[in-house]
């Protein structure tokens, strides 16, 4: 069974259009991750929430939000959406300190920009 | 900050073995990780090597550890048709603990010839 839910798969906006891509997951983790990937590049870290703790990597575009209102969902908001922003949303979760590490990854939101 | 490099492409015959090697920047790592993603998909977890681990065998998979050199490689004995996705080495950031998400390589296409 999936443990780390995205929807939607596929999610098609117009320039400017503002999306919302949303994650759940049953594991009970503490830490929620959202990375971009891009065609032939490495995922890319955009944020995490430990807990209620949001964490924004320094080069995240301030186009780039995320909430997450309880344990087990976490939402990406992008406000205006830009032919640069098309790519895979991949939604991760960890355990968090003094774990391996790991993360769990989702099956990814495919967005494309018009 | 952290760097992790993959060639981007190896290219098997189905039945050899293959190596996919990765070099990464960050020594004070406790877990290296190795990922598969097949087209479409998220990233799943193949293996984790502890870092003071040299080798770690599970079925097919090996994972060899060379601190010294910083060099992380994964072979896959008789590699099958249903191996064929990309491959991405990935490491802790330099700043993280265990709540901090990961770094990936770009990722190696492994590319399965009959």
């Amino acid at each position: 069974d999936a443990m780390v839910i995205q929807n939607p798969r596929y999610q098609v906006t117009q320039f400017g259009k503002p999306v919302t891509l949303s994650c759940s997951q049953t594991l009970n983790h503490n830490v929620m991750y959202w990375y971009q990937q891009k065609s032939s590049q490495a995922p890319k870290l955009l944020f995490h929430y430990y807990d209620k703790d949001f964490n924004n990597e320094a080069d995240t575009p301030d186009n780039f939000q995320s909430r997450r209102p309880n344990t087990s969902f976490c939402f990406l908001d992008i406000r205006s959406p830009g032919l640069g922003d098309a790519a895979m949303y991949l939604c991760a979760t960890s355990g968090g300190t003094g774990d391996t590490g790991e993360l769990f990854f989702g099956e990814g939101s495919r967005l494309t920009v018009l | 900050g952290e760097d992790v490099e993959q060639s981007l492409f190896l290219s098997v015959r189905e039945g050899d073995s293959s190596v996919i090697n990765c070099t990464y920047t960050d020594s004070s790592s406790t877990y290296l990780y190795w990922y598969k993603q097949e087209p479409g998909a998220g990233l799943q977890l193949l293996t984790y090597i502890f870092s003071n681990m040299d080798m770690k065998q599970d079925q097919r998979l090996t994972v060899l550890l060379n601190k010294k050199d910083k060099h992380l490689s994964l072979r896959i004995a008789d590699t099958q048709t249903g191996d064929s996705a990309i491959y991405f080495c990935a490491d802790p950031p330099v700043s993280g603990g265990g709540a901090d998400g990961l770094t990936f390589g770009k990722g190696t296409h492994l590319i399965i010839q009959p």
